[in-house]
Parts: structure tokens; C-alpha cells; sequence
């Protein structure tokens, strides 16, 4: 079974849409982040949700908006998508949000806007 | 701020042993990760230390010295699938990543 999932895997898309991604976790874990990893392989946050609460919200840009349904899932949404955003995004998820657990990262999703 | 750094890139034959080593300078610390991240892959947890000292973990061992802001990760009995980035991350009730040390082992 698989303890982090992200759909979809690979997302090419034009300057100006809006996407999502969507991420799940079967661990029971009550946090949930979000990552960027660009070209140079830099790993990022973006956000951390705890128990459905925002709890870590970076500097990033509004048009990224995460949104968490439950503790177990969280999705990113981007809107009008600029070519800059073409990156790896991991979610990720521990058993709480203090920094002091293993967190447990989904398979990412490569987003290419071109 | 952030600083946490590490070497680039590093090489290794098979059977060697290779210590990749990681400086931060972080507005707060409450621990050091490594994670080990082959390419296209998501980044696995490796080790965690919280106080200074050598955490051994099979063939991978994790140092820490708080008062030195440094950590090494060193790897021994190279394999070849140990070919991966290796990242640094300092707990500062949020994890911040160094850049990633990509290490080779060749045969």
C-alpha cells in the first residue's frame, strides 16, 4: 500500500491556466506539507497543515492556494501558472508538526509549464 | 535566517567509505536530518540527531556537534545503489534543506 500519493505524476500545462494536485496519506499522520524542489534541487516548504489547520504558511506566492479537506488529504491549487513554477512538487507527511518526526514524502509531481 | 551547506558533489569507488559533511548557521535548532534521494525519486529518511555524538545505523552513521553547527553523514561499505543526492535538514520546528551533496560510486 502506498503511504504518500500525489496525482497526477507529470503535469505540462500553458503559462496562465490554473491546476491542482492532490495528495493523500494512509498513515494516519496529523501533518501534511508541501514542497518545491526546482532545477537545482532545492527543497523547499511551501506550507504545513496540521489536523486540517494551517499551520506553516511560507513565502510563496498567492497564487498558490493549499487547501485540506482532512488530515489526510491536502491538494495545491495554481493559478494563472507562470513558467517559473515548473518544478518538482513532494508532499509530504509526519505525525506531528513539530519538525521532530520523519516525514514521509509522496513521489512528487513534475510540473512543466511551458 | 538559513545557512546550511554542503559540498556539491563527491565520488567513491565500491567498498569505500565517503563522509559527506554539512554546516548550518539557522535562527534555531531542535535537530539535524538526513535524507537520502535517488534521481526522480522522493527523498527517504536516513537518520536524526537531536543531541551531539555518533548515531550508527548499519552502514550509515550520522554526527553532530551543536556547539560547532556541523554534521557529517558517512557511508560506508559503498554500494553502487548508494548513488544518490544526500540532504541535510535542520529542524527549526520546520525543516530547512540544504542544496543536496550528489554522491557517485563507481566500480
Amino acid at each position: 500500500d502506498t503511504a504518500v500519493s500525489q496525482t497526477p505524476k507529470y503535469l505540462v500545462t500553458q503559462m496562465g491556466n490554473d491546476k491542482s494536485i492532490k495528495c493523500e496519506q494512509n498513515l494516519g499522520h496529523d501533518t501534511m506539507y508541501w514542497y518545491k524542489q526546482d532545477s537545482k534541487k532545492f527543497l523547499k516548504i511551501m506550507f504545513s497543515y496540521n489536523n486540517k489547520e494551517l499551520i506553516i504558511n511560507e513565502t510563496v506566492p498567492n497564487r498558490f492556494s493549499p487547501k485540506s479537506p482532512d488530515k489526510a488529504h491536502l491538494n495545491l491549487h495554481i493559478n494563472s501558472l507562470e513558467l517559473g513554477d515548473s518544478a518538482v512538487y513532494f508532499c509530504a507527511s509526519s505525525p506531528r508538526g513539530t519538525g521532530s518526526y520523519e516525514q514521509y514524502f509522496g513521489p512528487g509531481t513534475r510540473l512543466t509549464v511551458t | 535566517g538559513q545557512n546550511i551547506d554542503q559540498p556539491t558533489e563527491m565520488t567513491a569507488t565500491e567498498g569505500a567509505i565517503v563522509q559527506i559533511n554539512c554546516t548550518y548557521q539557522t535562527s534555531g535548532f531542535n535537530g539535524l536530518f538526513w535524507y537520502q534521494q535517488h534521481a526522480g525519486e522522493a527523498p527517504t529518511f536516513l537518520s536524526y540527531n537531536v543531541l551531539d555524538g555518533l548515531e550508527e545505523k548499519g552502514r550509515f552513521s550520522s554526527f553532530l556537534s551543536r556547539s560547532k553547527g556541523y554534521s557529517y553523514l558517512l557511508l560506508k561499505e559503498l554500494q553502487m545503489k548508494d548513488s544518490a543526492s544526500y540532504l541535510c535538514a535542520v529542524n527549526d520546528y520546520k525543516l530547512s534543506f540544504g542544496a543536496g551533496t550528489t554522491v557517485t560510486v563507481r566500480a
